[in-house]
């Protein structure tokens, strides 16, 4: 079945510090992949989102590039503020509407 | 502009009880899901559908039912609560096809 692996949490960085989340998939065809965020007591928002293979992501900063040939989908910051300290989450979705997501990697931004 | 709308946002039930968790969205979307969450598990599909008077298993289905006899509403029901259902319950929405989900707040829900 379809799968999604983050790399493990917690990452804790300096704020205007780089920041890369590691995220690789399986699944069959042509999914679309995303990255949600998570606020403390909140459901998740969408980041960023890349439908085809080579698309990029963006917004608030943070940037995404759908790779087929390694089947990755990392996040990228170049500069991290505190407001950002979150849950991040890479999920997939299919065509057929099945949706798959990691476990979430925790983000703490100190000052 | 409400999106998706979970009720209740908390419940604590006893083993044994039953009960139906709401989910509404006012979008006009086809699909849409029912997720747990648990502490450095993710998020883990229980049921979906892919439109009005459909329902299709996920990953945890287990203990839950589902109903989807109007398209905005997606209804979870435990039938006969047990301690190992404790988690936080979300529901989300999407367009057809491959497009990103919008999420309800969550409902806690805890089980003695």
């Amino acid at each position: 079945g379809d799968s999604v692996t983050q790399m493990e949490g917690p990452v804790t960085l300096s704020e205007e510090a780089f920041l890369t989340i590691n995220c690789t998939y399986t699944a069959t065809g042509y999914p679309s992949l995303f990255w949600y965020v998570q606020y403390p007591g909140e459901g998740l928002q969408l980041l960023l989102k890349a439908t085809k293979a080579d698309d990029k992501g963006s917004n608030k900063g943070f940037e995404a590039t759908y790779r087929k040939e390694t089947t990755s989908f990392h996040l990228e910051k170049g500069s991290v503020q505190v407001s950002d300290s979150a849950v991040y989450f890479c999920a997939l979705k299919t065509n057929a509407g099945k949706s798959t997501f990691g476990d979430g990697t925790t983000l703490t931004v100190k000052p | 502009n409400a999106g998706v709308t979970q009720t209740p946002k908390f419940r604590v039930l006893k083993t044994g009880q039953s009960m139906t968790l709401l989910c509404a969205q006012d979008m006009n979307h086809e699909y849409m899901y029912w997720y747990r969450q648990d502490p450095g598990m993710g998020l883990r599909l229980i049921h979906y559908s892919v439109g009005e008077g459909t329902t299709a298993k996920g990953e945890v289905p287990d203990g839950y039912n589902v109903s989807r006899l109007k398209k905005q509403n997606f209804l979870l029901g435990l039938e006969s609560a047990a301690p190992s259902q404790t988690s936080v319950y979300f529901c989300a929405s999407s367009p057809w096809g491959n497009q990103p989900q919008h999420f309800g707040d969550g409902t806690r829900l805890s089980i003695l």
